[in-house]
């Protein structure tokens, strides 16, 4: 079945970038997805990514898709101490029944 | 911006007892989901909702489970005698299309504690 892997916790410092990584298995996954949680709040769409592209940009945040290594990414530039949050990945093959990895925690230093 | 509101926050309940969890999404939104995540595991899918009917539903949705749209604005999940691993913080969602690429929009969650 499909399956979402993503590290677990990412420590860095003010004003440096992060990247958070994402593994898929299904390889017929059309769209990729980045939400954000902080805490006690709900799912936050930050930004997705359709799988016949291999990158996207949006302000600060960067979206990186390997497909043939099944890998995408989230490089978020200059982050701030308000970017700490957990961020989840997931990914979709049709239909919009997603299918989210576990959350990477990102813990911003100041 | 507009968003999906959802109610209660937080509810505590007793094995055996029947919970509504409700979701008011958003406004010219037709396709309507509920997810849950257990504490400390993946936010994993229940249902989709479309045009009165499910239109998907996974393993986890099975007969203690009902969805319904009661009226043109809300969107009720029902557990009809809850456990306690149904303990979750359950995420409602909508979108305007059903395909992939439509934008889905969570809610807060409802955190349901069953003891």
């Amino acid at each position: 079945g499909e399956d979402v892997e993503q590290s677990l916790f990412l420590s860095v410092r003010e004003g440096d970038s992060s990247v958070i990584n994402c593994t898929y298995t299904d390889s017929s996954s059309t769209y990729l997805y980045w939400y954000k949680q902080e805490p006690g709040a709900g799912l936050q769409l930050l930004t997705y990514i359709f799988s016949n592209m291999d990158m996207k940009q949006d302000q600060r945040l960067t979206v990186l898709l390997n497909k043939k290594d099944k890998h995408l990414s989230l490089r978020i530039a200059d982050t701030q101490t308000g970017d700490s949050a957990i961020y989840f990945c997931a990914e979709t093959t049709y239909g919009n029944k997603l299918v989210f990895g576990a959350g990477t925690i990102l813990r911003v230093k100041s | 911006e507009p968003e999906v509101t959802q109610t209660p926050s937080h509810q505590v309940t007793q094995m055996g007892q029947e919970v509504i969890l409700r979701c008011v999404p958003i406004s010219n939104h037709l396709y309507f989901y509920w997810y849950r995540q257990i504490l400390g595991q993946k936010v994993e899918f229940l249902v989709s909702f479309y045009n009165n009917e499910i239109s998907e539903k996974s393993e986890i949705f099975d007969d203690q489970f009902s969805v319904e749209r009661p009226d043109g604005s809300n969107f009720t999940l029902k557990i009809r005698s809850t456990k306690l691993e149904d303990s979750a913080m359950y995420f409602c969602a909508s979108s305007e299309g059903g395909f992939s690429g439509n934008t889905i929009y969570f809610g807060e969650g409802s955190w349901l504690t069953v003891v």
